[in-house]
C-alpha cells in the first residue's frame, strides 16, 4: 500500500517570507514524487516531480522540493512567497501501484 | 497540443438521474485513470482504462459507477441513480503505456446532485 502524509491543513506566511509546505510518503519499492497546485474551482496544475536523481527538484513558478529517503518526506520549499502562492497544494506519490496516491492538501495562504 | 479534455466542466442533475462524464486523453497518450475529489479532501483514485481494457478498479464503488474508453471517442465515467454523496469534482488523466508515473490531469467535471 502507498500512503501520503501531508500534516499541516493550513499554511501561513507573509509575502517575502520563505515557505515550507510539508509531505512525507510510504511506498513500496522506489518512489515517484510529486507536487500539484490547485486554484479555486480550477483543475490540478503540476509543478514537479522526483523520479530520480539529484534530492533537490526545481519546478514551476519558483518552487522547489527536497527528496530525503532517511526521512521519507518531499516538502515543497520557495525562497520567497508571492500573494498569487495562495492556493490548495497536494503532494502525490507512486510506488508499485499504477495510480497515484494523494495527501488530504495543505492550504497556502500568503498575506501582504 | 490539447491537454487532457473534459466535458461537460459542470454538470448538475438531480438523485436518481444518470451523469455522465467525458474524458479525451492528450495526443498519443494510451492510458485514462478517473480520481475523484470529496470537498475538503484530496483526491482519491478510482479506475485505470487502456482502450477496451479495464486494468484497475479497485477504487471504484461496487454500485452504480462504471467506466469505459472505447477503441474510438473518450473515456466515459458513468453514474447511475446519481445520490447527493455523488457530488464531486471529477478528475481524468492520461499517460503513455509504458510512463504511468507522468499523468497529465484535466480541468475536472464538478456534478452537483440536487
Amino acid at each position: 500500500a502507498q500512503s501520503v502524509a501531508q500534516p499541516e491543513d493550513q499554511v501561513n506566511v507573509a509575502e517575502g517570507n520563505p515557505l515550507t509546505v510539508k509531505c512525507t510518503y510510504s511506498v513500496s519499492g522506489n518512489p515517484y514524487l510529486f507536487w500539484y497546485v490547485q486554484y479555486p474551482n480550477r483543475g490540478l496544475q503540476f509543478l514537479l516531480k522526483y523520479i530520480t536523481g539529484d534530492n533537490l527538484v526545481k519546478g514551476s513558478y519558483g518552487f522547489e522540493a527536497e527528496f530525503n529517503k532517511s526521512q521519507t518526506s518531499f516538502h515543497l520549499k520557495k525562497p520567497s512567497a508571492l500573494v498569487s502562492d495562495s492556493a490548495l497544494y497536494f503532494c502525490a506519490v507512486k510506488g508499485s501501484a499504477r495510480q497515484l496516491t494523494f495527501g488530504s492538501g495543505t492550504q497556502l495562504t500568503v498575506l501582504p | 497540443n490539447a491537454g487532457v479534455m473534459q466535458n461537460p466542466r459542470h454538470l448538475v442533475r438531480r438523485r436518481g438521474q444518470e451523469a455522465r462524464l467525458r474524458c479525451s486523453p492528450m495526443k498519443g497518450h494510451s492510458h485514462v485513470y478517473w480520481y475523484r475529489q470529496l470537498p475538503e479532501e484530496g483526491l482519491k483514485f478510482m479506475v485505470y482504462l487502456q482502450k477496451e481494457n479495464i486494468i484497475d478498479e479497485s477504487g471504484m464503488p461496487k454500485e452504480r459507477f462504471s467506466a469505459e474508453f472505447p477503441k474510438e471517442g473518450p473515456s466515459i465515467l458513468r453514474i447511475q441513480q446519481v445520490v447527493r454523496g455523488d457530488s464531486a469534482a471529477y478528475f481524468c488523466a492520461s499517460s503513455f503505456r509504458d510512463r504511468e508515473y507522468e499523468q497529465y490531469f484535466g480541468p475536472g467535471t464538478r456534478l452537483t446532485v440536487t
